[in-house]
């Protein structure tokens, strides 16, 4: 199986700042990687595919890229409904396989 | 839009068949995504994907949930079931059922069921 990691667990930030946050993959995936955004209580939501598209809907201040085994997901500036816990999963594959999350706290 | 809901018991006895259900609606189960998949996520625990089928019934599980997990399509009523059998309180979860769309991830995702393995 892949083994998905994610850095940090977890972040405390504030409205407006710019957050990162870094998937491994434990063997290349070329960009076949995708990242959610979970909310308590709520499935989660697909943000972006592929790396680096943005799925419809998703506004623009959500980005990603990398390729092979590192990925980053960028928030430009953190919106309140933004506070939330991210995973990436990997898509190259079987079976399909999840990185553990990264929580966005206040 | 197309939208998933996932319904069957909440409670199940340790050994028994934990049965769950997705119904599609808003759209055919034979339009979008065509792969149906499943995945769950222990209360603590990352997520985990169990399984998914084509609209055919070809499938493809995760080897370590594969001698116990069985999915099935029901294209008539736009649903796909998971059966899983043997159930221990590790499989206790809230399980979704999404869109797969292989490569390009999951989309949409049902509101998640949870399923207590308890005597």
């Amino acid at each position: 199986d892949i083994q998905m990691t994610q850095s940090p667990s977890s972040v405390s930030a504030s409205v407006g700042d710019r957050v990162t946050i870094t998937c491994r993959a434990s063997q290349g995936i070329s960009t076949w990687l995708a990242w959610y955004q979970q909310k308590p209580g709520k499935a989660p939501k697909l943000l972006i595919y592929a790396a680096s598209s943005l799925h419809s809907g998703v506004p623009s201040r959500f980005s990603g890229s990398g390729s092979g085994t590192d990925f980053t997901l960028t928030i430009s500036s953190l919106h309140p409904e933004d506070f939330a816990t991210y995973y990436c999963q990997q898509g190259d594959s079987f079976p399909f396989t999840f990185g553990p999350g990264t929580k966005v706290e206040i | 839009q197309v939208q998933l809901q996932e319904s069957g018991p909440g409670l199940v006895k340790p050994s028994q068949t934990l049965s769950l259900t997705c119904t599609i609606s808003g759209g055919s189960i034979i339009s979008g995504s065509n792969y149906w998949s499943w995945i769950r996520k222990p209360a603590g625990r990352g997520l985990e994907w169990i399984g998914r089928i084509y609209i055919t019934g070809t499938t493809d599980y995760n080897p370590s949930l594969k001698s116990r997990v069985t999915i099935s399509v029901d294209t008539s009523k736009n649903q796909v079931s998971l059966m899983l059998t043997s159930v221990t309180a590790a499989d206790t979860a809230v399980y979704y059922c999404a869109g797969d769309y292989t490569q390009l991830g999951f989309d949409p995702w049902g509101q998640g069921t949870l399923v207590t393995v308890s005597s």
